[in-house]
C-alpha cells in the first residue's frame, strides 16, 4: 500500500465551480496534513496546513481532515483558471520528520 | 518574506562528474530537507538533517550522495559520480521546529546528467 495516496486526475471543473481533491494516507499515527500547488516545472508551494480534525479555512481553500478514515481534503471554491496546476498532498508520517508525498492531483479550471 | 533560495537553476554535467548543490534555508529553520522530482513523477524525499546531522534517508540516498552544512547557513547536496538517472529537480526545503511547523521549498536545481 502506498503511504500517501491521491487520484492523478486530470480532474477538469468549470471556472467558479468547487474543486474538490482527495488524498488518503496509511499511517494512524500521522499528525501534520499539508497541500501544495505544483505549477509546471516549478516547485512546491504551500497553500494549506492542518492538524486537528476538521475543516480549516483559507480565503478560497478548505482542508478538511478525518483522521479516523485517513483521509484529507482540500476544496477550492470559485475555481479559476489560475488555480490549473498540480495539487501535492503530503503528510509526515509516524513520529519523524520527513514529508511524504502523494503522486498529486492534476487540476485543470476551463474558462 | 524569507525564502529558501537554491543555486543554480540549472546545471548541466557529464556522466561520472561530482555536482554540488546548494542552498540557503530560511535563516531560523532548523530541519533542512532535499527532495528531487524526476520529469512527470512524484517528489521523493532523500534525505533530512537537523542538528548538523542526517536524521533520516531513503533508499535513494546512497554512497554516492552527501549532505553538508559547512558554515550555519549554506546546505548542500554533493553527487559524487553522477549517473544518467540522477537527471532531476531537486529540491532543498526548511522547517522551522519539530511538531506543527511547514516546510517551505525553494525554486529547484534542474540537473542534466549527459
Amino acid at each position: 500500500q502506498k503511504e500517501v495516496e491521491q487520484n492523478s486526475g486530470p480532474l477538469s471543473v468549470p471556472e467558479g465551480a468547487i474543486a474538490s481533491l482527495n488524498c488518503t494516507y496509511s499511517d494512524r499515527v500521522s499528525q501534520s496534513f499539508f497541500w501544495y500547488r505544483q505549477y509546471s516545472g516549478k516547485s512546491p508551494e504551500l497553500i494549506m496546513s492542518i492538524y486537528s480534525n476538521g475543516d480549516k479555512e483559507d480565503g478560497r481553500f478548505t482542508a478538511q481532515l478525518n483522521k479516523a478514515s485517513q483521509y484529507v481534503s482540500l476544496l477550492i471554491r470559485d475555481s479559476q483558471p489560475s488555480d490549473s496546476a498540480t495539487y501535492l498532498c503530503a503528510v509526515i508520517l509516524r513520529a519523524g520528520n520527513m514529508l511524504t508525498f502523494g503522486g498529486g492531483t492534476r487540476l485543470m479550471v476551463k474558462p | 518574506e524569507p525564502e529558501v533560495t537554491q543555486t543554480p537553476s540549472h546545471q548541466v554535467t557529464q556522466m561520472g562528474q561530482e555536482v554540488i548543490l546548494r542552498c540557503v534555508p530560511i535563516s531560523n529553520h532548523l530541519y533542512f530537507y532535499w527532495y528531487r522530482q524526476i520529469l512527470g513523477q512524484k517528489v521523493e524525499f532523500l534525505v533530512s538533517f537537523y542538528n548538523n546531522e542526517i536524521s533520516e534517508k531513503s533508499e535513494i540516498f546512497d554512497d554516492q550522495f552527501s549532505v553538508e552544512r559547512p558554515d550555519g547557513s549554506n546546505f548542500t547536496l554533493k553527487i559524487r559520480s553522477t549517473k544518467l538517472e540522477d537527471s532531476a529537480m531537486y529540491f532543498c526545503a526548511s522547517r522551522g521546529a519539530k511538531g506543527n511547523t511547514e516546510a517551505f521549498f525553494g525554486q529547484g536545481t534542474r540537473l542534466t546528467v549527459v
